[in-house]
C-alpha cells in the first residue's frame, strides 16, 4: 500500500448505528487530518492530529469521535449520526502541521446516513 | 478569520483556448496550494506556492502567488479535455488549510 488509504470506501448506516472510519498513511508523516466534503459546501476541516496529539477540533459535534493511536493511523468513530452528516469524509496527512508541508489525501469514504 | 474565495465557480472552456482561475484570500499568508479533484475521487496536489512571486508550471497549468495582493492565479493554456475536473485552492493560516469552494472546469470539444 502506498500513500494514504481509507476504509471502507462506502458506508451506509442508520441513525442509531455505530461505525468507524479508518485511515492509514504510509508516508512517514506526523500530522493527520479529517475533512468533510458535502455537496455545495467548501471542504471543512474537522480534526487535526500532530504527533498523535489532537491540535484542532473545528467545533465538530460529539457524535464524531476521532482516535489517533499512532502517527500512521487515524480513526473516526461515528454514533447516532443525522442524515445531514451524509458526505465524503477525507483523510489527509502531512510531514507536520506547521511549516508549509503539503497535505496528501486519501480516496475518501462516502457516507450515507439513512 | 481567514476566508478564501475562488472565481469563477464554474468555467466552461473551449479546447485550445486560455483561461484563468482566481483565488483571493482575506488575511496574510505566504503559503498556498492548488488541488485537483476528479468526480468521485480524492484531491490530488498540483502546486505548492510558498513565497511571494512564486510561480510553478506543470504541463498546461501555471500557478502564481502574489502575497501582497492576497491573490493566486491558476492559468490554463490551450485547454484540453483531460483538464476537466474541480480545482481547489487552499491557504495555510499557520496551523491549518482553509479551502476555497472550488472551480468546476468543463472542456468542450
Amino acid at each position: 500500500e502506498t500513500g494514504v488509504t481509507q476504509t471502507p470506501r462506502h458506508l451506509v448506516m442508520g441513525m442509531t448505528n455505530k461505525k468507524s472510519l479508518k485511515c492509514e498513511q504510509h508516508l512517514g508523516h506526523n500530522a493527520m487530518y479529517w475533512y468533510k466534503q458535502s455537496a455545495k459546501k467548501p471542504l471543512e476541516l474537522m480534526f487535526v492530529y500532530n504527533f498523535k496529539e489532537q491540535t484542532e477540533n473545528n467545533s465538530v459535534p460529539s457524535r464524531f469521535s476521532p482516535e489517533c493511536p499512532n502517527s500512521s493511523h487515524l480513526f473516526l468513530h461515528l454514533h447516532t449520526l443525522q442524515p445531514e452528516d451524509s458526505a465524503l469524509y477525507l483523510c489527509a496527512s502531512s510531514q507536520e502541521v506547521a511549516g508549509g508541508y503539503e497535505q496528501f489525501f486519501g480516496p475518501g469514504t462516502r457516507l450515507t446516513v439513512l | 478569520e481567514l476566508k478564501v474565495e475562488q472565481n469563477p465557480l464554474f468555467l466552461s472552456m473551449q479546447e485550445g483556448k486560455n483561461y484563468t482561475i482566481y483565488c483571493n484570500y482575506s488575511t496574510t499568508s505566504d503559503r498556498l496550494y492548488w488541488y485537483r479533484q476528479d468526480p468521485g475521487k480524492s484531491l490530488e496536489s498540483l502546486f505548492v506556492l510558498l513565497s511571494n512571486g512564486a510561480v510553478k508550471q506543470e504541463g498546461r497549468l501555471m500557478a502564481s502567488l502574489d502575497t501582497k495582493a492576497r491573490l493566486s492565479t491558476l492559468h490554463i493554456t490551450a485547454a484540453v479535455h483531460d483538464l476537466s475536473a474541480t480545482y481547489f485552492c487552499a491557504v495555510d493560516n499557520g496551523n491549518k488549510l482553509v479551502f476555497g469552494a472550488g472551480t468546476i472546469l468543463r472542456v468542450k470539444s
